[in-house]
């Protein structure tokens, strides 16, 4: 069984620049979660995708975009960086319906802005 | 949406201590998930415990959702559970969302 991966490990944008992050899940699992972890914090919701459509949104601004691929792998997009964008970016991927409560993560994305 | 708070934020122990992780939810818990994230940030699931006693090893979780909490229990800790344990509701609020706590930060000497 193959668990969830992201790529790049680690990632250095300047403010204003666009960024694209990417994570495959979990062989049999059809949904994925997109968090952010600013140092020292818990993590925090971004959006959900499920078969492909957008499921469910954080507290985030539309420059937070995401795409959800027919293998279930997804991208993050961020448009117009911030340097407050500068964290660690997870993905969590989980069986959809009902079971998709518990999520299993991938190593995760650091991104700095600077 | 739910609030978690854990407690302590910060722990030090000496190897072989045990200890007791606290989470408290300001609303029911239905779906309460316990993770280990590691110094290279990988978070590493340790208990999905809506409700009743489960364990892992030296580790054991509760859950007493009627009450709103959560305990984590490591005994016999060693170096390796060393960083920060998390504690996490799932809610139906914006898709399937985890709501985390702040995390207790972990420490064990040797």
């Amino acid at each position: 069984e193959t668990g969830v991966t992201q790529s790049p490990t680690h990632l250095i944008k300047t403010r204003g620049q666009q960024v694209t992050l990417r994570c495959s899940s979990q062989s049999g699992h059809n949904t994925v979660s997109w968090y952010q972890q600013a140092l020292g914090q818990g993590p925090q919701f971004i959006f959900q995708y499920y078969r492909e459509e957008e499921n469910g949104r954080g507290n985030f601004p539309p420059r937070f975009s995401g795409l959800q691929f027919p293998n279930y792998s997804s991208e993050l997009n961020v448009n117009a960086l911030e340097l407050d964008d500068s964290a660690l970016y997870l993905c969590a991927s989980s069986l959809g319906g009902a079971l998709s409560y518990e999520q299993y993560f991938g190593p995760g994305t650091r991104l700095t802005v600077t | 949406g739910i609030q978690v708070e854990q407690s302590p934020p910060d722990l030090i122990l000496q190897e072989g201590a045990n200890s007791t992780l606290r989470c408290n939810f300001s609303d029911s818990v239905n779906n309460l998930q316990w993770f280990h994230q590691n110094p290279w940030g990988q978070l590493i699931n340790l208990f999905y415990i809506p409700s009743g006693t489960k364990q892992n090893g030296r580790l054991s979780a509760t859950t007493v959702a009627t009450e709103r909490y959560s305990l984590l229990y490591i005994s016999s800790s060693q170096t390796t559970d060393s960083g920060v344990y998390f504690c996490a509701e799932g809610s139906n609020n914006a898709g399937n969302m985890l709501t985390f706590g702040g995390g207790t930060r972990l420490m064990v000497k040797p």
